[in-house]
């Protein structure tokens, strides 16, 4: 089982759809980071979160620090949020440069 | 542009030979983070620098792979003897410091025949 999981692993959603991502992560945490990734290869980090609630526009982070898991939210979606989104982690007890990275969740917005 | 850089963005070679990629990281960052993507899975840590100390090394880095901070700007990941199985997007990241938010470049993507 891996460390991350995310779901679903394909998305595919109508322009305006409100989208939901979720993350479960089986270690202890010191961070939980959402990052986008276009076709091309190019990563753009969108959140990065320890607790609570974090919203930049359409978008919005949670995390469940008991519950261990966290969602990412897509309000009005747009065919331009079309790209990969992946969750990674910052394991507590292991290294400081080791991400640990969910597989990613493809989402397809059509117009 | 003042985000990270990496260089070449693709690379096509034959089995057997050397290839080098580079990383420029932001410039005031003191951290830098090299990842391995394969089709269709997350990125796998591979090394990361504290300044130009290489301070961890996954296991994935085997002995044809060696990476270099010389003066703690600037990174570079080489491969020796290619195989086909290291054809992947190779892909750098840099952050202020330990606990700072990650900036990541475009890749370099390897295929190696």
């Amino acid at each position: 089982k891996n460390e991350v999981e995310q779901s679903p692993q394909n998305l595919t959603a109508q322009e305006g759809e409100f989208i939901t991502i979720n993350c479960s992560y089986s270690v202890g945490i010191s961070a939980l980071h959402w990052l986008q990734q276009h076709p091309g290869g190019g990563i753009v980090s969108l959140f990065m979160l320890s607790s609570g609630k974090k919203k930049h526009g359409r978008l919005i982070a949670t995390i469940n620090i008991q519950e261990k898991h966290s969602s990412l939210h897509i309000t009005a979606s747009h065919p331009r949020d079309s790209a990969v989104y992946i969750c990674a982690v910052r394991d507590y007890g292991g290294s400081q440069g080791n991400l640990i990275f969910g597989k990613g969740t493809k989402l397809s917005v059509k117009p | 542009d003042t985000g990270v850089s990496q260089d070449p963005r693709h690379k096509i070679t034959k089995r057997g030979q050397n290839v080098t990629f580079r990383c420029d990281p932001i410039s005031e960052h003191n951290r830098l983070y090299w990842y391995r993507q394969t089709l269709g899975q997350g990125p796998e840590f591979l090394t990361y620098f504290q300044n130009e100390a290489q301070l961890e090394k996954s296991r994935l880095l085997s002995d044809r792979f060696s990476a270099e901070r010389p003066k703690g700007s600037f990174s570079t990941l080489e491969i020796q003897r290619t195989e086909q199985g290291d054809s992947a997007m190779y892909l750098c990241a840099s952050s202020l410091d330990s606990a700072g938010e990650l900036f990541f470049g475009e890749g370099s993507r390897l295929t190696v025949l």
